[in-house]
């Protein structure tokens, strides 16, 4: 099992749809969970950051870690075009070595 | 300027060339890092380190080395190009504490014919 699972997509949705993207991961002592946004052509961006279980929200996104089954997901709600990228997470524990997930490529159309 | 720079960005080379791609990067963290990056399979790590003195090898080392000329700089290194190093590689640093958010650079596509 890869330590960190993540469905490639593709995913296409309409603009204003809610959107989630899903990662297991196997190490219970991960500790620290990322979501990063890539867009084409560029490198791939910190988007979110959660430490431990539980939510958190930046304006239109909410990441949401639940430890007891090792899912890590992202929500965009109202999705815009501009949303339209590839969406890796990432987890890691106490040294920092970041694992990644293979990516989720998003198509929002308007 | 941004804060993690790669050279080149695009690079066309022969099999069995030797090639280097440089990275700088302006954000002062000790921690630097080589991945590439192929379709469907996401970022793999090559090299990382820690500081000046400390490199070590990631899950796909072999045909490629590195150097840390520098706190700023980080080269890696094909010494003889084949094919299937034809990808999409980033540099990255972070810092050495939590959250460890790591900051890429735009990557260099580099295509070995």
């Amino acid at each position: 099992q890869k330590e960190v699972e993540q469905d490639p997509g593709p995913l296409s949705v309409p603009e204003g749809a809610i959107v989630s993207l899903n990662c297991t991961y196997s190490n219970s002592a991960f500790q620290y969970f990322m979501w990063y946004r890539q867009y084409s052509r560029k490198g791939p961006e910190l988007l979110m950051y959660t430490y431990s279980s539980g939510n958190k929200e930046d304006g239109r996104f909410t990441a949401q870690v639940d430890k007891s089954s090792k899912y890590i997901s992202l929500f965009i709600r109202d999705s815009q075009p501009s949303d339209s990228a590839t969406y890796l997470c990432a987890t890691g524990g106490s040294q920092g070595n970041l694992i990644f997930g293979k990516g989720t490529k998003l198509s929002v159309k308007p | 300027d941004a804060d993690v720079t790669q050279t080149p960005r695009n690079r066309i080379t022969k099999t069995g060339k030797r090639i280097m791609l440089e990275c700088s990067q302006t954000k002062g963290h000790d921690r630097m890092y080589w991945y590439r990056q192929d379709p469907g399979l996401g970022l793999q790590l090559i090299y990382y380190s820690f500081d000046v003195k400390d490199i070590n090898k990631g899950e796909i080392s072999d045909g490629y080395s590195v150097s840390r000329q520098a706190q700023a700089k980080f080269s890696l290194s094909l010494e003889s190009a084949i094919p299937n190093q034809t990808a999409l590689y980033f540099c990255a640093t972070s810092d050495a504490r939590p959250p460890y958010g790591y900051t890429f650079g735009s990557g260099t596509r580099l295509t070995v014919v």
